[in-house]
């Protein structure tokens, strides 16, 4: 059975203070990796898309890499506004729809 | 483009009530999903559909849940009757393909 995990379940961070979140994954074939950001009360709104372990994408604070076992979305010098569950997802080679895991909350204090 | 639609946002029902959740998906997207939320358990998928047809409805918790989409642009997920442990947040998503789901603002359900 394909399995997501994502760890911490929460992070309390200092405005400015880099960290980063993780998401390890078991599963049969990775066709691939999706990181989406889930702010109170709203859907999830998707950030990344990596297909091949190596792979590295930015936007703005936020860095996701991409290994053979797990992926990292590291956040540099965040700010409060970058509060928000971050929920990782993986796509199998199976013909289904994505696994989610149960996500990190993250909060950052200014 | 409206994104994904929900409709209601909100919903307090008493249990043993029929709810229904309507979402209207992505113009031009061919996937839809409906997922249930819940702090224990995270983000459920209940059932998906592709070019309007039902394709893996094994999420779908028990028989008092049922969904439908007649059209492109319309799906809706059914509970008769509801109880209380229904009560969390659903989600409708659409995609072009597998892999990147749209998203709509969800339908936070209670049941008393």
């Amino acid at each position: 059975e394909d399995q997501v995990t994502q760890s911490p379940e929460a992070l309390r961070l200092q405005e400015g203070e880099s960290s980063s979140l993780n998401c390890s994954y078991t599963v049969s074939g990775l066709r691939g990796l999706f990181w989406y950001r889930q702010d109170p009360g709203k859907g999830p709104e998707f950030l990344f898309t990596l297909y091949s372990a190596g792979e590295e994408k930015e936007k703005e604070r936020l860095k996701a890499t991409l290994t053979k076992k797990e992926s990292f979305l590291h956040i540099t010098a965040p700010k409060p506004e970058d509060s928000a569950t971050y929920l990782c997802a993986v796509l199998t080679s199976g013909n289904t729809p994505l696994v989610f895991g149960k996500g990190t909350r993250l909060s950052v204090i200014a | 483009d409206a994104g994904v639609i929900q409709s209601p946002r909100h919903e307090v029902t008493e249990m043993g009530q029929e709810v229904t959740l309507r979402c209207k998906p992505i113009s031009g997207h061919n996937s839809l999903f409906w997922y249930r939320q819940t702090m224990m358990r995270g983000l459920e998928l209940l059932i998906y559909f592709n070019n309007n047809v039902p394709i893996d409805d094994s999420g779908m918790p028990e028989d008092r849940f049922s969904a439908k989409m007649p059209n492109a642009s319309f799906s809706t997920l059914k509970i008769q009757p509801s109880e209380p442990r229904d009560s969390a947040v659903y989600f409708c998503a659409s995609s072009l393909g597998p892999g990147g789901l749209y998203f709509g603002p969800g339908t936070r359900l209670t049941v008393t």
